[in-house]
């Protein structure tokens, strides 16, 4: 089976720049998730799906970040413009439920490294 | 709002001996625990998890972890190191009355020598 699929895995820009980012769930994954994880710190919810809606996204700078969820599969997270303080490792996740049963597992993908100079 | 504290950012052990991680909750209710490990330039795996039951959970690679409510603890342990298990390790835990949402605690980097 295959993983939760991510790209690119690195990239480099300069602030006030933009960029984005590519996820491939799991297939048949209902859920999907976006996390933030700086340097020295776990994982930080940024957004999630259920299929193409939006459950969560309260921890999501809205006024720089974006993400969209078409046809209840791949997804994309955006950054315009880009800070200093996003230099991160942005990792997707996926499960397979929608409700927050006790046999529901997140997978993850390996993460863009983003770095802002 | 539940939280997650992992005591101690980095632990050094010697190849054959025990690895004992540290993972305290705060919850008004006891959620869902789980450990998950992260290899340098990967994505998390998820290690062990408990939800309901027995409170010593066996995970992959020899760990397991222990839920202990009166403590409000779910220590990572394995009894013999090996040198495969050097990487970064976070405990995570969601809650238990619906949603997916994780919240992850800082994370414990094991380096292990010979």
């Amino acid at each position: 089976e295959a993983g939760v699929a991510q790209s690119p895995r690195y990239k480099i820009i300069e602030k006030r720049q933009s960029v984005a980012f590519w996820c491939n769930p799991i297939s048949g994954h209902a859920t999907l998730y976006w996390y933030q994880q700086i340097l020295g710190q776990g994982p930080k919810l940024l957004i999630q799906f259920q299929n193409n809606g939006v459950v969560d996204d309260s921890q999501l700078p809205k006024d720089r970040f974006s993400a969209e969820r078409l046809k209840g599969v791949d997804s994309t997270l955006k950054i315009q413009p880009a800070k200093l303080e996003d230099s991160a490792v942005y990792l997707c996740a996926s499960s397979l439920l929608t409700s927050g049963s006790s046999t529901d597992t997140q997978y993850f993908g390996p993460g863009t490294r983003l770095t802002v100079l | 709002a539940q939280s997650v504290t992992q005591l101690g950012s980095h632990v050094s052990v010697s190849e054959g001996a025990l690895v004992l991680l540290r993972c305290n909750y705060s919850s008004s209710v006891p959620p869902y625990l789980f450990w998950y490990v992260q290899y340098p330039n990967q994505g998390l795996q998820l290690l062990l998890k408990y939800t309901t039951g027995a409170t010593l959970v066996k995970g992959i690679n020899g760990f397991e972890a222990e839920f202990k409510k009166s403590e409000t603890s779910f220590h990572l342990t394995k009894p013999s190191a090996h040198m495969s298990d050097a990487a970064e390790y976070f405990c995570a835990v969601r809650p238990t009355g619906g949603g997916n949402k994780l919240t992850f605690g800082t994370g414990t980097q094991l380096k292990v020598e010979l």
